[in-house]
């Protein structure tokens, strides 16, 4: 069975500290990672996808990498727009989405 | 990326009633998702329409409870049928993009209470 853990739960940082939300995942046959951000009452804008070990990807302030268990999503220099609850989701084989529990983000000025 | 909307974007309903939620895209799709989403919690898949075909539900979910319509390749409805205050929750359709490999896009959400 798929599954996806997210951590920290939650994160909150003061605007220009830079940090890093964990996603694991075990998956039978990887199609796809996936990084969603989401703001309340909203639904799930999609982020990054990742197809293999070693790729990365980068948009603005954000880099999302990935390795064979797990995935990062590096957040440099963050702004108070930034605060969200990130989700992540893997697809494996020809099942649909998984996704984890996500991580609030939260920026201070 | 397929660009989604839903229809209502909130509702209040009394308990023993039915909701129908619209889904439209602006681009023909194969498959359709709907998605339901508790407060606090992450998103969770309800089932997958394909046009021509019999939804497909997953664990937990009964087409008596959440019948679903896919009458062709842009359009899909969900309705909640004979709610009960459980059922509040936001609920999400989305798409497979086709030309972006197994990626999906959500909708903007429908946010349902019931009272």
């Amino acid at each position: 069975e798929d599954q996806v853990t997210q951590s920290p739960e939650a994160l909150r940082l003061q605007e220009g500290e830079s940090s890093s939300l964990n996603c694991s995942y075990t998956v039978s046959g990887l199609r796809g990672l996936f990084w969603y951000r989401q703001d309340p009452g909203k639904g799930p804008e999609f982020l990054f996808t990742l197809y293999s070990a070693g790729e990365e990807k980068e948009k603005e302030r954000l880099k999302a990498t990935l390795t064979k268990k797990e995935s990062f999503l590096h957040i440099t220099a963050p702004k108070p727009e930034d605060s969200a609850t990130y989700l992540c989701a893997v697809r494996g084989g020809n099942t649909p989405l998984v996704f984890g529990k996500g991580t609030r983000l939260s920026v201070i000025a | 990326s397929a660009v989604i909307s839903q229809k209502p974007s909130r509702d209040i309903c009394q308990r023993g009633t039915s909701l129908t939620i619209q889904c439209q895209v602006d681009s023909q799709v194969t498959m359709m998702f709907w998605y339901r989403q508790q407060p606090g919690q992450s998103l969770t898949l309800i089932a997958t329409a394909n046009q021509g075909s019999e939804a497909t539900y997953e664990s937990g979910f009964v087409i008596d409870k959440f019948p679903i319509s896919r009458p062709n390749l842009t359009f899909s409805t969900l309705t909640v049928s004979n709610m009960s205050p459980e059922d509040s929750s936001i609920y999400l359709c989305s798409v497979d993009d086709a030309g972006s490999q197994y990626e999906q896009y959500f909708g903007p959400g429908t946010r349902l209470t019931v009272t």
